[in-house]
């Protein structure tokens, strides 16, 4: 079955830095990937999907990279600020099966340190 | 644009009962994905319904079900709750066709004593 790591379970880094979030994954590759914001105690917030023959997607202050060769993403957030600090999911798609539903690794917990 | 919301936000429950969710997606959607979020599994995937039928379903017993209505609203049912059932249960509403990314609601907090 398909399993997703995501590299550390915490991160911490100073406010100014890039944080960069690995997610690896065995077996099929997805048709697109997606990365989530969680607070504490709120549902997932979607922040960016990328596609599999994308290899490259930006949004403000955030980038993703999708690497099918190595069966790994990574999620990069510049000029980090406190408000930053979260929980980042990243989740793969099981599209292939016919139903929109995705497959979520445990989450990378971020604290941006002013 | 009203948000996914889920009722009721916290519940506690016995082992051996039973409870329902509900969960109202985000108007126009048709897909309605149900997850179970605990700190040791992290977000799981439960079923989704799309236009009132089930497409998919993930390995959970089959005391956990779902239904959803014409409207699109959608109900899970948890029957003869054991203290391992205790979790966020989190639904996300989608349009359902093609790539798309799912919306959540702030989830329903299940206790089980």
């Amino acid at each position: 079955s398909q399993k997703i790591e995501q590299n550390s379970e915490a991160l911490n880094i100073q406010e100014g830095k890039t944080a960069t979030l690995t997610c690896n994954y065995t077996n099929y590759s997805p048709a697109y990937l997606q990365w989530y914001r969680q607070d504490p105690g709120r549902g997932p917030v979607f922040l960016l999907l990328i596609r599999e023959n994308e290899k490259e997607k930006r949004k403000e202050r955030l980038k993703v990279t999708f690497d099918t060769t190595l069966k790994q993403s990574l999620f990069h957030i510049t000029a980090s600020q406190p408000a930053d600090s979260a929980t980042y999911l990243c989740a793969l798609d099981m599209f292939w099966t016919g139903a929109n539903n995705l497959f979520f690794g445990t989450g990378t917990r971020l604290t941006v340190i002013p | 644009k009203a948000g996914v919301t889920q009722t009721p936000r916290y519940l506690i429950k016995t082992r051996g009962q039973q409870v329902t969710l509900s969960c109202s997606p985000i108007s126009g959607h048709r897909s309605v994905s149900w997850y179970q979020q605990t700190p040791g599994q992290g977000l799981q995937f439960l079923f989704e319904y799309f236009s009132e039928t089930q497409r998919n379903k993930g390995n959970f017993p089959g005391r956990f079900s779902g239904r959803q209505f014409s409207n699109s609203r959608s109900e899970m049912n948890v029957s003869t709750l054991e203290l391992g059932d205790s979790a966020l249960y989190l639904c996300a509403s989608s349009t359902g066709q093609g790539v798309d990314e799912q919306y959540f609601g702030p989830g329903t907090r299940l206790t089980v004593t």
